[in-house]
């Protein structure tokens, strides 16, 4: 069945640094979506991509539809220390497009 | 406004027990989404409603697990015979109306602890 992959798995940064993370799958997706969670919270949108090759922004992310149709791109730049937290890369299954999977996420730690 | 809440927010159960997890999703949402999130996972779809109506519950482990809407609104997600595997914390969602086009708004979950 469809899966998402995600990496890296966790990370650990300085504040002010750039992230990169990406999410991949082996089969195709026709949305893309990105949310947050923190601790003790449900997960937030951050982004929705809708077209292969979109490049969308939200502030100091920026995401990335891959034209492959396989996979998608994070980027976060100047990091903040309320960046920390666990991003998830998701998408509407083929066989029903009311249902979203997710993948495993990126942990995402901080450093003042 | 109000978001999703759930409640209770820690639930801590027995091997064998009944629990019962509500949803009040947002004001004038028609669809409802129920997920379980275990330990270092993402959220994994469990059922969706679109008004009373369980629109897919296909992602529901087993017979032990069930949930209603009967009026459209709140929603109770029904665990018979708890086990240890059912620890977890389980998401309610809610969105304007069904369709991964539509934002899903999520509650703050339930953690569920089978001992």
């Amino acid at each position: 069945g469809q899966q998402l992959n995600q990496s890296p798995q966790s990370m650990f940064i300085q504040e002010g640094e750039d992230v990169s993370m990406n999410c991949t799958s082996s089969s195709i997706f026709n949305t893309w979506l990105w949310y947050k969670q923190e601790p003790g919270e449900g997960p937030v949108l951050l982004i929705a991509l809708y077209k292969a090759g979109e490049l969308t922004s939200n502030g100091r992310l920026t995401a990335q539809f891959g034209i492959t149709r396989k996979d998608s791109f994070l980027n976060i730049s100047a990091s903040i220390p309320s960046d920390v937290g666990i991003y998830f890369c998701a998408g509407p299954l083929k066989t029903s497009y009311d249902k979203v999977i997710f993948g495993p996420g990126t942990s995402l730690s901080v450093i003042p | 406004g109000a978001g999703v809440s759930q409640t209770p927010s820690n639930k801590v159960t027995e091997k064998g027990k009944y629990v019962e997890l509500r949803c009040d999703p947002i004001s004038g949402h028609t669809a409802l989404y129920w997920y379980r999130q275990s330990l270092g996972q993402g959220p994994e779809f469990l059922i969706y409603f679109q008004g009373t109506g369980a629109a897919d519950d296909s992602g529901l482990p087993n017979d032990r697990f069930f949930a209603v809407r009967p009026e459209g609104s709140v929603s109770t997600l029904k665990i018979q015979r708890t086990e240890r595997g059912d620890s977890a914390v389980y998401l309610c969602a809610s969105s304007q109306v069904a369709g991964s086009l539509y934002e899903q708004y999520f509650g703050p979950g339930t953690r569920l602890t089978v001992t």
